[in-house]
């Protein structure tokens, strides 16, 4: 099974700063097959990334993704109000298709 | 319009049954897997179960392997969770989600509200 480390567990930071969040997995992952999602209270899941680095339909271009083999990463280049939340790494290039423990952006 | 709705959460006891359902729509719905993925109270998310678009492949997280199973119906656009033996630990939001193609190994692109599973006595 692979294992996803997320870090920061809770990012403090100001509407307007970069935010950048770690997703570490335990072994290499197939193809890059990493997706970040974003939730809000009392909401499922929303897909940002996926395949480590693509953006999914929608999502603003301040959210971008990078990393490959172990250690990827979620950047968000100026945060807005809306982004405050928490994130969420998956793997899915092999079962079990693990998440990592999620981080929370919020508001310093 | 794409739309996933769960059902069929609820209060159950220590030891017994529930089964969930997934009602999806708006999609080729044999041309794609899909997954159950549940949060406990204040916790992250855990993938738990997937199917195959065709529903011939199946696959579970260890913690609930021999417990729950997973089945489709793509005549009803319908996936179900069969949950037995179900612990304090199961409690949790089941949230399920779509992915982008026929096997899980795709990303998730649709989710829907969730259902509640409570296991308490």
């Amino acid at each position: 099974e692979i294992v996803l480390t997320q870090s920061p567990g809770t990012l403090s930071l100001s509407p307007g700063e970069r935010a950048t969040l770690s997703c570490r997995a335990s072994q290499s992952i197939n193809g890059n097959h990493l997706a970040w999602y974003q939730q809000k209270p009392g909401q499922p899941p929303r897909l940002l990334i996926y395949g480590a680095s693509r953006r999914a339909t929608g999502i603003p271009d301040r959210f971008s993704g990078s990393g490959s083999g172990t250690d990827f990463t979620l950047s968000i280049s100026r945060l807005d109000p809306d982004d405050f939340a928490v994130y969420h790494c998956q793997q899915y290039g092999s079962s079990p298709f693990t998440f990592g423990q999620g981080t929370k952006v919020e508001i310093k | 319009e794409v739309q996933v709705l769960e059902s069929g959460g609820g209060l159950v006891q220590p030891g017994g049954s529930l089964r969930l359902s997934c009602a999806a729509s708006g999609f080729s719905f044999y041309d794609y897997a899909i997954s159950w993925v549940r949060q406990a109270p204040g916790k992250g998310l855990e993938w738990v179960s997937a199917i195959s678009g065709t529903g011939f492949s199946s696959y579970s997280a260890d913690s609930v392997k021999g417990r729950f199973a997973i089945s489709r119906d793509n005549s009803r656009n319908t996936v179900d969770l069969q949950m037995n033996s179900l612990r304090a630990e199961d409690t949790a939001i089941y949230y399920c989600a779509k992915h982008v193609g026929i096997y899980p190994s795709y990303h998730l692109d649709y989710w829907g509200q969730g259902t509640l599973v409570t296991v308490s006595s």
